[in-house]
């Protein structure tokens, strides 16, 4: 079983539109939580960190639930700029555990 | 430069060769990791460095991969007779040093193709 589980998409939503992509993971023990953005053949980069408490950074809401070992990114008003693969990504002391991405397209 | 840099961007081996993959990481950083990342996948944990020590080697795929980092800043990432399932993107990332809600930086990559 994979430590980090992601629903691999394609999502292909209209401009404008709210989407929320989900995620799972194995260890109960995990420090830290991350979404990372990855475009085509670059790098991850990192988009937010997310917060028990759940944070939001303009049009992102990242929530994390610990006792269900998941994690969610919510992005309203999808520009076409969106389109990406969306890495949950968890820490676990010395170890960034990566889910397989979930990809956004964005249509006009 | 500020980010995480690696050379060389693209490299394309034979099958049997040795490659050596550099990585600088952004300056002060405590942390360094390499990762391998396959097509349509997320990146795969190979090795962890806290300064020179290596403190973490278990995703190493086999012995025909070895990392370093003898001063505790550069990094070099070497496979020894290269196999074509070797074939992927090589990520190195850096962190401050190890934390709560410390996110990693990566490098554009290597992207590596054996022939």
């Amino acid at each position: 079983r994979k430590e980090v589980e992601q629903d691999p998409g394609p999502f292909n939503v209209p401009e404008g539109a709210t989407v929320a992509f989900n995620c799972t993971y194995s260890n109960s023990a995990s420090q830290s939580f991350f979404w990372y953005r990855q475009d085509c053949r670059k790098e991850p980069k990192l988009l937010m960190s997310v917060y028990s408490s759940g944070n939001e950074d303009g049009r992102f809401t990242a929530q994390l639930n610990r006792a269900s070992q998941y994690i969610s990114l919510l992005i309203r008003d999808s520009k076409l700029s969106d389109s990406a693969t969306y890495l949950c990504v968890v820490r676990n002391f010395n170890k960034f555990y990566f889910g397989s991405g979930t990809k956004l397209n964005v249509k006009p | 430069g500020a980010g995480v840099s690696q050379s060389p961007r693209y490299k394309v081996a034979k099958r049997g060769q040795d490659v050596a993959l550099r990585c600088d990481p952004i300056s002060g950083h405590v942390s360094l990791f390499w990762y391998q990342q396959a097509l349509g996948q997320g990146p795969e944990f190979l090795t962890y460095f806290q300064n020179e020590a290596q403190l973490d080697k278990s995703g190493l795929p086999s012995d025909r991969f070895f990392a370093e980092r003898p001063e505790g800043s550069v990094s070099t990432l070497k496979i020894q007779r290269t196999q074509q399932e070797d074939s992927a993107v090589y990520l190195c990332a850096s962190s401050r040093a190890q934390g709560a809600n410390t996110e990693a930086f990566f490098g554009q990559g290597t992207r590596l193709t054996v022939v």
